[in-house]
């Protein structure tokens, strides 16, 4: 069964930092992983895909990494900005089983002024 | 485009009642995913729908059910509703029924059980 974790649950930082999110899975034969990013009590808006072929993908400040073989995923946030606080969730897409993501707990992301 | 559409955006019901979800993905795409989401937790997988038929189906009791319509609509139903049913009901779309598709969340439906 495939299970996903993500650690920090919870990061604080002040305004302009670099930053590093982390996602960990336990079943390394995925089709691929996504970062989602979720504002209080809306809905997901998809960052970034990485096909399991991939290392890693880039759009904008964010930049996200694929180690499949170690089941771990990083989503790295350049000078961050109060408007990238939010809740950072990563979800694998597994071989096995019906087609759905799994996902972790999130990251709940807070930056600074 | 618009993206993938969801109604109603908040419903209460009561313990034992009935309750409808709606999803209207977005144009093209023939894949829809059903998800649940309790509050600081991350998304559940329900089930998802595929040319209208039932290609997965996650670990819900029968209570939930769902259907996908000919223009690839779909509605989630949750009979008997229990006060753990509260929480924020994801419909995911994607193109293809192909694995490696990325999927595409609307803005929820937050369901409060009384």
């Amino acid at each position: 069964k495939q299970e996903v974790t993500q650690i920090p649950a919870a990061l604080s930082v002040p305004e302009g930092e670099n930053l590093v999110l982390n996602c960990s899975f336990t079943d390394s034969a995925i089709y691929n992983l996504q970062w989602f990013r979720q504002d209080p009590g809306k809905g997901l808006t998809s960052l970034l895909l990485i096909q399991s072929s991939q290392r890693e993908q880039t759009s904008g400040r964010l930049n996200a990494s694929l180690d499949k073989s170690s089941g771990r995923s990083t989503l790295y946030i350049a000078a961050s900005q109060p408007g990238d606080s939010a809740t950072y969730l990563c979800a694998v897409n597994s071989v096995q089983g019906a087609q759905k993501l799994v996902f972790g707990q999130g990251t709940r992301l807070t930056i600074n002024p | 485009d618009a993206g993938v559409t969801q109604s109603p955006t908040h419903l209460i019901k009561t313990r034992g009642q009935h309750v409808t979800l709606r999803c209207s993905p977005i144009s093209g795409h023939k894949s829809v995913s059903w998800y649940q989401q309790v509050l600081g937790q991350g998304p559940q997988f329900i089930f998802q729908y595929y040319e209208k038929e039932e290609r997965g189906r996650g670990n819900f009791p029968d209570r939930f059910s769902a259907r996908q319509f000919p223009n690839y609509s779909s509605e989630l139903n949750v009979n008997a509703l229990l006060l753990g049913d509260s929480a924020l009901y994801l419909c995911a779309s994607s193109l293809a029924r192909s694995r490696n598709n990325e999927q595409f969340f609307g803005p929820g439906t937050r369901l409060t059980v009384l």
